[in-house]
């Protein structure tokens, strides 16, 4: 299976402040997810990285908050704009396998915001 | 729309106990089912997966076999170890869809 790198692995943020999150795979994938796990929580879908179009959001979530790259197959970033101790989680990417097939995850980034 | 149930944690279990976590989905057609383990501090990893009805998934001494008859993956160890201590979540994809977590259930082990 891919393997997934994320970065940083952690972080503790001021308030109103912004925070980047890359996510580099191996190989070439056509599909990438990027979640939210609030702490004693399950995951939540933020969106989906398109390459080469604008990633599609899910309900609760918005570009303005949550801005996403995707420049190649193998790249894609999550930016945490304007944080609040409200967004204080672990963000985690994931990659497709294609239909039918489990996604596989990164290790994650723990943020804190202060 | 579709949606996975985990039975409640946390769990606490002595070492070489039997393990059970029970898992039941709502989905129409046929989804593919997977367990998933996040270690302390880690992120999430695959540890089993069934595509199509009876299939069995095993992975590290852990089983789940898919049951269509009563839409269940329930997921089960024979003897389970300290290290086995992690959050548990069961889920679903539909083809090209999301996938679909349960709540997760925490698992402790005490020696």
């Amino acid at each position: 299976s891919a393997v997934i790198s994320q970065k940083p692995s952690r972080d503790i943020c001021q308030r109103g402040t912004s925070l980047t999150i890359q996510c580099q795979v191996d190989s070439q994938v056509t599909m990438m997810f990027w979640y939210r796990q609030q702490p004693g929580q399950s995951l939540t879908l933020i969106a989906t990285a398109n390459q080469g179009s604008e990633a599609t959001y899910e309900s609760g979530f918005v570009i303005d908050k949550f801005p996403i790259s995707r420049p190649n197959l193998t790249f894609s970033t999550l930016t945490v704009s304007n944080m609040s101790p409200e967004d204080s989680s672990i963000y985690l990417c994931s990659v497709g396998q294609g239909a039918n097939q489990p996604q596989h995850f990164g290790d994650g980034t723990r943020l804190s915001i202060l | 729309g579709d949606s996975v149930t985990q039975m409640e944690g946390p769990v606490t279990l002595s070492e070489e106990a039997f393990l059970t976590i029970n898992c039941t989905y709502t989905a129409t057609g046929y989804p593919s089912l997977f367990w998933y383990v996040q270690y302390p501090g880690e992120g999430l990893q695959l540890l089993l997966k069934a595509t199509k009805a009876d299939d069995k998934g095993s992975n590290k001494g852990f089983e789940a076999t898919y049951r269509k008859e009563t839409t269940s993956f329930h997921l089960e160890k024979g003897s389970v170890q300290v290290s086995d201590s992690a959050v548990y979540f069961c889920a679903l994809i539909k083809g090209a869809q999301k996938l679909v977590f349960g709540q997760g259930t925490r698992l402790t082990i005490n020696p």
